[in-house]
């Protein structure tokens, strides 16, 4: 079982919301972690958009938007980056990272689609 | 403002050796871990290697260990990825990475990559 799960696309409507999950492997507690969240667009390297452990414990990137937010739902053991006010420049891969056993380790991506 | 630049990515036979280097530069190097991380075209990212601030610790991914070695040289504001026994799965753009200062922090800023291909 992978450390992080992610799926592998979603869809979403412009103006609407999407919330893009991140499920931890079993035995490692989505509360005590910190997650990464990065966004990376075709041909560009990725870009840092937040680091969450907790509401009052969350580091937004340089010029990242505010409609960009993180929750956590612990009964799924899963973070989730939360994207508001969707616009067609979110279309993008989005990866999840950890620290976990002495390694960083990344989700495999969710690939959103705006239309 | 953060700079990453990375260098020497190039075509390497199998089994063959090569050494990325990453200059950086707007912040405080010697503060910051660094990290190399790794993307196969059009697949996702994989974490390669990651040295601390001091040089003192070093960690690498069980897909890299015993045949890439990072260092860095806080003189020069540069981290390097020495890469040995190339195997065709090497085949990657390879990504510098400013990452942690404390505990809480990690990777913020990315370089745009320098492209490493394994092949005969």
């Amino acid at each position: 079982q992978a450390v992080l799960t992610q799926p592998a696309s979603l869809s979403a409507s412009p103006g609407a919301s999407a919330s893009l999950t991140c499920t931890l492997r079993s035995g490692i507690n989505v509360v005590s972690s910190r997650i990464f969240w990065y966004q990376q667009k075709p041909g560009s390297p990725p870009q840092h958009l937040m680091a969450y452990k907790s509401d009052s414990d969350m580091q937004r990137g340089s010029g990242v938007p505010s409609r960009f937010s993180g929750s956590k739902d612990a009964s799924a053991n899963a973070g989730i980056l939360l994207i508001s006010g969707l616009q067609s420049e979110d279309e993008a891969d989005y990866y999840c990272m950890v620290w976990y056993s002495n390694s960083w380790v990344f989700g495999g991506g969710t690939t959103l689609s705006v239309l | 403002e953060v700079q990453l630049l990375e260098s020497g990515g190039d075509l390497v036979q199998p089994g063959g050796s090569l050494r990325l280097s990453c200059a950086a530069s707007g912040f405080t190097f010697r503060n910051y871990a660094m990290s190399w991380v790794r993307q196969t075209p059009g697949k996702g990212l994989e974490w390669v290697s990651a040295i601390t601030g001091s040089g003192d610790k070093k960690y690498y991914a069980d897909s890299v260990k015993g045949r890439f070695t990072i260092s860095r040289d806080n003189s020069k504001s540069t981290v390097y990825l020495q890469m040995n026994t190339l195997r065709a799965e090497d085949t990657a753009v390879y990504y510098c990475a400013k990452d942690w200062d404390t505990a809480a922090g990690g990777i913020d800023y990315w370089g745009q990559g320098t492209l490493l291909t394994v092949s005969s």
